[in-house]
């Protein structure tokens, strides 16, 4: 089973700065990795797929980057709105697998 | 506009049995696969199982196999998961989630999820 890890477990950035999430995998995806969003009692949101490509109606504040084992998600300059858990996904193989997610605090 | 809507959740004791519905709307279901996904309280995200668009092809995860089933009905637009043989690791919110146009293996729209308990 492709095992997905993801750093930091926390990340705290105040409101304008920077995010940037990490996301490694096991073995090499090539770029089928996802991203998504989840905001407490919601479910997730999807943002990234093919590891770059913003899903539809995903700010361009959000992009992704990597290939193989290593993936970068990135938020150029964080909203209120963005204070959230980040999942990554792979879907190169089954079962399917996710991160263990990576928390955006405000700092 | 696409809606999944989930039900069929509860409390269940161990050794039980529950099977969970995913309404969808908007969207011509039929063309679609579709997957499972859970999320125990307080942890991470867990995929569960996928069907093909016409039911011909399904995975599940190894630690539901033997034990849940997924299933479609394309006449009713409705996703099934049947889950028998319940333990204490199966207490979650169950989310259903379209695939994507371009993918079977990623999660394009979810439905707001059911919730699952299994305890005595």
């Amino acid at each position: 089973e492709m095992v997905m890890t993801q750093s930091p477990v926390t990340l705290s950035v105040a409101p304008g700065e920077r995010a940037t999430l990490s996301c490694r995998a096991s073995q090499s995806v090539s770029s089928k990795l996802a991203w998504y969003q989840q905001k407490p009692g919601q479910p997730p949101r999807l943002l990234i797929y093919g590891a770059s490509t913003r899903a539809t109606g995903i700010p361009a504040r959000f992009s992704g980057s990597g290939s193989g084992t290593e993936f970068t998600l990135t938020i150029s300059s964080l909203q209120s709105e963005d204070f959230a858990i980040y999942y990554c996904q792979q879907y190169d193989e089954w079962p399917l697998t996710f991160g263990g997610g990576t928390k955006v605090e405000i700092k | 506009q696409v809606q999944l809507v989930e039900s069929g959740g509860g409390v269940v004791q161990p050794g039980g049995s529950l099977r969970l519905s995913c309404a969808a709307s908007g969207f011509t279901f039929s063309n679609y696969g579709m997957h499972w996904v859970r999320q125990a309280p307080g942890k991470g995200l867990e995929w569960v199982a996928f069907i093909r668009d016409d039911g011909s092809i399904k995975y599940h995860a190894d630690s539901v196999k033997g034990r849940f089933t997924i299933s479609r009905d394309n006449s009713k637009n409705t996703l099934y998961l049947q889950m028998n043989s319940l333990g204490t690791e199966d207490t979650a919110v169950y989310y259903c989630a379209t695939i994507s146009s371009t993918s079977w293996g990623f999660m394009d729209v979810w439905g707001k999820g059911t919730t699952v308990t299994v305890s005595s």
